[in-house]
């Protein structure tokens, strides 16, 4: 089956323009997961989806940053006046996690985020 | 401080020799996972240890698992130049955080 997909891939912005990042996890998937890596760095874990809700946001950097996840689906992260420091490659990443199942995650190729 | 630590964060070596990437962490798992990224892309799973499992193979990979020094380490038999990627371990908490936790990664470059 289709795995995840993002998108835009690549998205060039000025800074002070919001966006909008889009991730389509794999169908069933009940976590999704966001993630921010800058060049040459690790996995910077943004937010936790488990359904439509998020019991863990601890790591979404300021409030310019959301995100949303509608029919246990789909997801949008929205950073809002963008800065240069928010210019990383933001991962996505699903998974079948339910209790007593290891939590394999199924990455997606990413959205590379340019902020002029 | 990262709840999982790799070492080393660069390792250069020729084709066809082994590499050995190792990972430490800090609390208790339920299980330790690697994955592999090409590029800045993408991260693919490659192997998940459980806590009770000591060694675990797959094709060229090996990966054991010490859970009484809280290490794991990932060995590549006979590289190749398509091995070029960074190496991540990550973490399955049996308490906290319900995600896994990813190291900084190891960067492997496989020179022809």
């Amino acid at each position: 089956g289709a795995g995840v997909s993002q998108s835009p891939s690549n998205k060039v912005t000025e800074k002070g323009k919001d966006v909008e990042l889009r991730c389509d996890p794999i169908s069933g998937h009940t976590a999704l997961y966001w993630y921010r890596q800058s060049l040459g760095q690790g996995l910077e874990f943004l937010i936790y989806f488990q359904g439509n809700s998020a019991p863990d946001k601890s790591g979404l950097p300021s409030d310019r940053f959301s995100a949303e996840r509608t029919g246990g689906s789909v997801s949008t992260l929205t950073i809002q006046r963008t800065q240069q420091e928010d210019s990383a490659v933001y991962l996505c990443a699903s998974s079948f996690r339910l209790a007593g199942w290891a939590d394999t995650q199924y990455f997606g190729p990413g959205t590379r985020l340019t902020v002029l | 401080s990262q709840q999982g630590e790799e070492d080393p964060q660069a390792l250069s070596i020729q084709e066809g020799e082994n590499a050995t990437m190792n990972c430490s962490y800090k609390t208790s798992i339920n299980n330790l996972q690697w994955y592999r990224q090409n590029s800045g892309r993408g991260l693919v799973h490659l192997i998940l240890i459980r806590s009770n499992e000591r060694e675990k193979h797959s094709g060229r990979l090996r990966v054991t698992l010490d859970t009484s020094k809280k290490s794991s380490s990932l060995l590549i038999t006979a590289s190749r130049a398509a091995d070029t990627a960074s190496y991540f371990c990550a973490t399955d908490l049996i308490q906290g955080a319900q995600k896994l936790v990813f190291g900084q990664g190891t960067r492997l470059t496989i020179n022809p």
